[in-house]
């Protein structure tokens, strides 16, 4: 298994772009999480799904953030329009239920917002 | 918001030494996990203890759990330069949300 892959691994972009990071989570996982990491406010989970529908969303500070999973093996984290205080390691984590939460993560996507 | 606090922030010792990292938490969990992340790699589980679990062994990995005091401890025994990482106490509560802690970060010196 490849595990939980993400993209980009490093996204650098001006204030006001908008910007789309994406995870594949492992293949039978029915969880999906995205959490932000930050040296400030370490790890912070922004939305998770379970069975791609969006469980709880109350971790996305602005409405400027939005995340999506289409299907079980696809999500998106869309940030339109982004700022500097967006730049953080944006990582996607997914877990199967029957392992009690133990997630598998993936390795991040760095960004930068100028 | 945070749910488990790590202590100590920071830990230096030398190769072959024991650290020994410690977990506070607010509420009541269903389990707790310690996860380990590399410098710019995202992290990676090490172990898992359910709430009526006290302690659990994975190779040099010992994790104890007391739920009245609201705390756990992660002990690596004869540390090695590869254990070098930052070390994060996870708690799952009702629901399936993990909240990690702030971490700890672990320096072995050779």
């Amino acid at each position: 298994d490849a595990g939980v892959i993400q993209s980009p691994r490093h996204e650098v972009t001006e204030m006001g772009q908008e910007v789309t990071l994406r995870c594949k989570p492992i293949s039978g996982h029915d969880y999906l999480f995205w959490y932000r990491q930050t040296m400030m406010r370490g790890l912070e989970l922004l939305i998770y799904f379970n069975n791609n529908v969006p469980i709880d969303d109350s971790g996305m500070p602005e409405d400027r953030f939005s995340a999506k999973m289409p299907n079980a093996s696809f999500s998106t984290l869309k940030i339109q329009p982004s700022e500097p205080r967006d730049s953080a390691v944006y990582f996607c984590a997914s877990s199967f239920q029957g392992e009690a939460g133990k997630l598998f993560f993936g390795s991040g996507t760095q960004l930068s917002v100028l | 918001s945070q749910q488990g606090e790590e202590d100590p922030q920071a830990l230096s010792i030398q190769e072959g030494e024991n650290a020994t990292m410690n977990c506070s938490y607010k509420t009541s969990i269903n389990n707790l996990q310690w996860y380990r992340q590399n410098s710019g790699r995202g992290l990676v589980h090490l172990i898992l203890i359910r709430s009526n679990e006290r302690e659990k062994h994975s190779g040099r990995l010992r994790v104890t759990l007391d739920t009245s005091k609201k705390s756990s401890s992660l002990l690596i025994t004869a540390s090695r330069a590869a254990d070098t990482a930052s070390y994060f106490c996870a708690t799952r509560s009702a629901g399936n949300m993990l909240t990690f802690g702030g971490g700890t970060r672990l320096m072995v010196k050779p």
